[in-house]
């Protein structure tokens, strides 16, 4: 099993959509979560950070499931430029540091 | 502010050819990875220094690979001999930690990448 699944997509959406992407985590040990933007050819970015509570940042909202091992990223008024690769990330502490793990990301596509 | 910085952006190499890709960290950052993306295997950490002294280098694939980072504002990248599976976008990142156990804060800087293909 992987250490961070995620689908891979893409997801198709229109313009001005609300779409949702999950991930799951294998390491119930993880303690940070992350979610990172990668546009197409370039170097991924982070987006937002995703705490227990769960948190918004304008139109994005991540939200935390530690029991079930769950993170999600909630776009609301889908923009063109939203249209990426959006990677899960977690942490796990392993050779005596926290490591970050990224997942193989899920592909937005934006159209008009 | 200058980010990471990469060299070279591409490089195209045949089979059995030494690759060196260099980076430049972010200065004042003490932390710094190499990563190596693929369609198949996505993002996968090949090594990462802590205050230039090599933490974890678990990832790299085999003796082939091989990785050093003299001083705090340069790494390099070395694959000898080269073959075509090494084909990929190799990053470089770099970030502050405050501990060795603290890793990251989870915002790691990335470069542009360094495209190679492997004839």
């Amino acid at each position: 099993r992987k250490e961070v699944e995620q689908d891979p997509g893409p997801f198709n959406v229109p313009e001005g959509a609300t779409v949702a992407f999950n991930c799951t985590y294998s390491n119930s040990a993880s303690q940070s979560f992350f979610w990172y933007r990668q546009d197409c050819r370039k170097e991924p970015k982070l987006l937002m950070s995703v705490y227990s509570s769960g948190n918004e940042d304008g139109r994005f909202t991540a939200q935390l499931n530690r029991a079930s091992q769950y993170i999600s990223l909630l776009i609301r008024d889908s923009k063109l430029s939203d249209s990426a690769t959006y990677l899960c990330v977690v942490t796990e502490f392993s050779g005596g540091y926290n490591k970050l793990i990224f997942g193989a990301g899920t592909r937005l596509a934006v159209h008009p | 502010d200058a980010g990471v910085i990469q060299s070279p952006r591409h490089e195209v190499t045949e089979m059995g050819q030494e690759v060196t890709l260099r980076c430049k960290p972010i200065s004042g950052h003490n932390s710094l990875f190499w990563y190596r993306q693929t369609m198949m295997r996505g993002l996968e950490l090949l090594i990462y220094f802590n205050n230039n002294v090599p933490i974890d280098d678990s990832g790299m694939p085999e003796d082939r690979f091989s990785a050093k980072m003299p001083n705090a504002s340069f790494s390099t990248l070395k694959i000898q001999p080269s073959e075509p599976r090494d084909s990929a976008v190799y990053f470089c990142a770099s970030s502050f930690s405050r501990d060795l156990a603290g890793g990251n804060t989870g915002e790691l800087f990335f470069g542009e990448g360094s495209r190679l293909t492997v004839l």
